[in-house]
């Protein structure tokens, strides 16, 4: 079962396009974080989005947290080819009977951007 | 910036043997965890661990996994009887407090397990 499923799974595009990457899950979560993960390296993060229809923004990036926490957005302005990287979301599950997050984070599957110059 | 530190970058090891990934947290972070991601695979949640216990695993984290907090700094995952399978990227994390306050988790950049 794919607790969190990212689209799309490859998305390759000119340089100076804008793009939006998704993240869907039927579960709700307390938090939920971006990461980029370059080869041979390990995820690094890009920000956390806590509260729900949160918005938040790096730079040229626009992050969304869905109204009811269970789905995210990325959006890209103007991508640049310093872009390209695997994008990963990662979230910790909320439970009800203790009103937070579990410990663990859920993978989302990635998606690989390309962006030509 | 403060990072966590995973050695080595590379371990190669023959089937069945033992094997320690060893990882140095953030100074001031409380708690550590263990991911893998297998080649082409997402990645997948093993175990957490807070003062100086296990809190949370996965159903991967049999008995050949286990983890210690050594020292102050050093956070390890030792794999004791290693199988092919286990070959995959593992990757050390740390946060500042609680995964409940909604703390985010930063990684090492991995230690590749090759098992022959």
């Amino acid at each position: 079962t794919q607790l969190l499923e990212q689209s799309p799974q490859f998305l390759s595009i000119q340089e100076g396009e804008n793009l939006t990457v998704y993240c869907n899950s039927s579960s709700v979560f307390s938090s939920l974080q971006w990461y980029r993960q370059e080869p041979g390296e390990g995820p690094v993060l890009l920000v956390t989005v806590v509260t729900g229809g949160e918005v938040k923004k790096l730079k040229r990036l626009t992050f969304q947290f869905g109204d009811a926490r269970k789905d995210s957005s990325l959006h890209i302005t103007a991508a640049q080819p310093g872009d390209t990287g695997l994008y990963l979301c990662a979230g910790d599950m909320y439970s009800p009977s203790t009103n937070f997050g579990n410990e663990k984070l859920t993978f989302g599957t990635g998606t690989r951007l390309t962006i030509i110059p | 910036e403060p990072e966590v530190t995973q050695t080595p970058s590379h371990q190669v090891t023959q089937m069945g043997q033992e094997v320690i990934l060893r990882c140095v947290p953030i100074s001031n972070h409380l708690y550590f965890y263990w991911y893998r991601q297998i080649l082409g695979q997402k990645v997948e949640f093993l175990v957490s661990f807070y003062n100086n216990e296990i809190s949370e695993k996965s159903e991967i984290f049999d008995d050949q996994f286990s983890v210690e907090r050594p020292d102050g700094s050093n956070f390890t995952l030792k794999i004791r009887s290693t199988k092919l399978e286990d070959s995959a990227m593992y990757f050390c994390a740390s946060s500042e407090w609680a995964p409940y306050s909604n703390q985010p988790q930063h990684f090492g950049d991995g230690t590749r397990l090759s098992i022959l």
